[in-house]
């Protein structure tokens, strides 16, 4: 089974461009996610989609930066006009199972991909 | 708001020495704890999911504990290996979200 992979590896843009990153999540998996580290700073949660419907969108930190899952397989995030400060690793994660009974389970293990490691010149 | 440290930030132990990796949380509503490793440019690595109903889980030589009274977990690595090497860390997913809060994370240097 392959696992989350991600397009680019690296991009280096400058200031003001657009970048748009992809994430492929594990097949069957129907929640994807974005988190970002920042230089020095801890992962940090960004959006989570249930299959194409964004579930929370509370980590986003601006409207520079949209993210979309047309037809519930692979995301992207687009970043337009992209800022020094949004620089760092943005990583994707899926896992397979909806919570239906309130409380988590072992399905719900996030697998990550390898990130995409952005920066804004 | 949930609050995630990890704690020691950086740790160097001989190789074989048994070691302790701590994760403390500030909310004690959560659903599920996740360990993982992370090495130099790359991603993450899951090594263990304790979900909130469980005292602890096992992998190997790894074993993860949880107190959700105390808000504390530990990951326990025994006869630690020079390929144990990397950034552990811990992430909790709390009520109603099903979103990660992650710790600042342990660098481990395993020196043979």
């Amino acid at each position: 089974e392959a696992g989350v992979t991600q397009f680019p590896s690296h991009s280096v843009i400058e200031k003001g461009q657009t970048v748009t990153l992809r994430c492929d999540p594990i097949s069957g998996h129907d929640n994807l996610y974005w988190y970002r580290r920042v230089m020095g700073k801890e992962i940090k949660f960004l959006l989570h989609f249930v299959k194409e419907s964004k579930q929370d969108e509370s980590g986003m930190p601006n409207n520079r930066f949209l993210a979309e899952r047309t037809g519930g397989t692979y995301s992207t995030l687009k970043v337009q006009p992209a800022e020094l400060e949004d620089s760092g690793v943005y990583f994707c994660a899926s896992s397979r199972q909806v919570r239906t009974s309130g409380r988590g389970g072992p399905r719900e293990t996030q697998y990550f991909g390898p990130g995409t490691r952005l920066l804004v010149l | 708001k949930q609050e995630v440290t990890q704690i020691p930030a950086a740790l160097s132990v001989p190789e074989g020495e048994n070691l302790v990796l701590n994760c403390s949380f500030t909310d004690s509503a959560i659903y599920n704890l996740q360990w993982f490793r992370q090495d130099p440019g790359k991603g993450l690595t899951s090594l263990l999911l304790i979900q909130s109903s469980q005292r602890e889980q096992t992998s190997g030589r790894l074993n993860a504990s949880l107190d959700k009274s105390s808000g504390r977990s530990t990951l326990y690595i025994a006869a630690s290996q020079p390929g144990d090497s990397a950034t552990y860390l811990c992430a909790v997913s709390t009520s109603g979200t099903y979103k990660y809060i992650f710790g600042t994370g342990t660098r481990l240097k395993v020196l043979a």
